[in-house]
């Protein structure tokens, strides 16, 4: 079992739809959470990130920790054709644990 | 600031070659990474280093040498290239695991063993 598990979609909202990923994590200890984007053909980028359990919102974004179920959760209100790609989920114990990612496409 | 430099963008190999794929960051990170990422496993461990002279094994790292001399640099070497290591190659570097600074990746090496 990965230690951070991610449905891995394919995903395809129309233009302005509100947009669920989500994540589950296998380790209590894990302490911080992150969601990376990642266009095609480059390299991640870090999105956003919280800190044990609780919300953390930032601009049409809002990651979503859950520590008692163990699950990670980004919302993307509003969603824009620019949000396609890839959205990775991760967690910080000893190193960094990624899920396999969400392949998002947002339909004009 | 350039953040992670990977060079090259691109390689074919032939199997049994060996190569060497340069990493640089300019952010004085201690933490330094490297990743393959395939379709349908995400990105998997290779290797790491929590800083200069110290370099550990990660998930993934048969066939694959690294070293850190210095804490702007750390290369992989390809030792004998085979098939099954066409990827793509991310490195990665961090100020911190133990905080949410997270990871800044570099642009990627598209690596072709034929």
């Amino acid at each position: 079992q990965k230690e951070v598990e991610q449905d891995p979609g394919p995903l395809s909202v129309p233009e302005g739809a509100i947009v669920s990923l989500n994540c589950t994590y296998s380790n209590s200890a894990f302490q911080y959470f992150m969601w990376y984007r990642q266009y095609s053909r480059k390299g991640p980028e870090l999105l956003m990130y919280t800190y044990s359990s609780g919300n953390k919102e930032d601009g049409r974004f809002t990651a979503q920790v859950d520590k008692s179920s163990k699950y990670i959760s980004l919302f993307i209100r509003d969603s824009q054709p620019s949000d396609s790609a890839t959205y990775l989920c991760a967690a910080t114990g000893n190193q960094f644990y990624f899920g396999t990612g969400t392949s998002l496409t947002v339909i004009p | 600031n350039a953040g992670v430099t990977q060079t090259p963008k691109f390689q074919v190999l032939k199997t049994g070659q060996s190569m060497t794929l340069q990493c640089a960051q300019d952010m004085n990170h201690e933490y330094m990474s490297w990743y393959r990422q395939d379709p349908g496993m995400g990105l998997r461990l290779i290797h790491y280093s929590v800083g200069a002279g110290i370099t550990d094994q990660g998930e993934v790292p048969n066939g694959y040498n690294v070293s850190r001399s210095t804490t702007e640099d750390f290369p992989l070497r390809l030792l004998s290239a085979a098939p099954s290591q066409t990827s793509v190659y991310f490195c990665a570097s961090s100020y911190s695991i133990l905080t949410g600074y997270g990871y800044t990746f570099g642009s990627g090496t598209r690596l072709t063993v034929v």
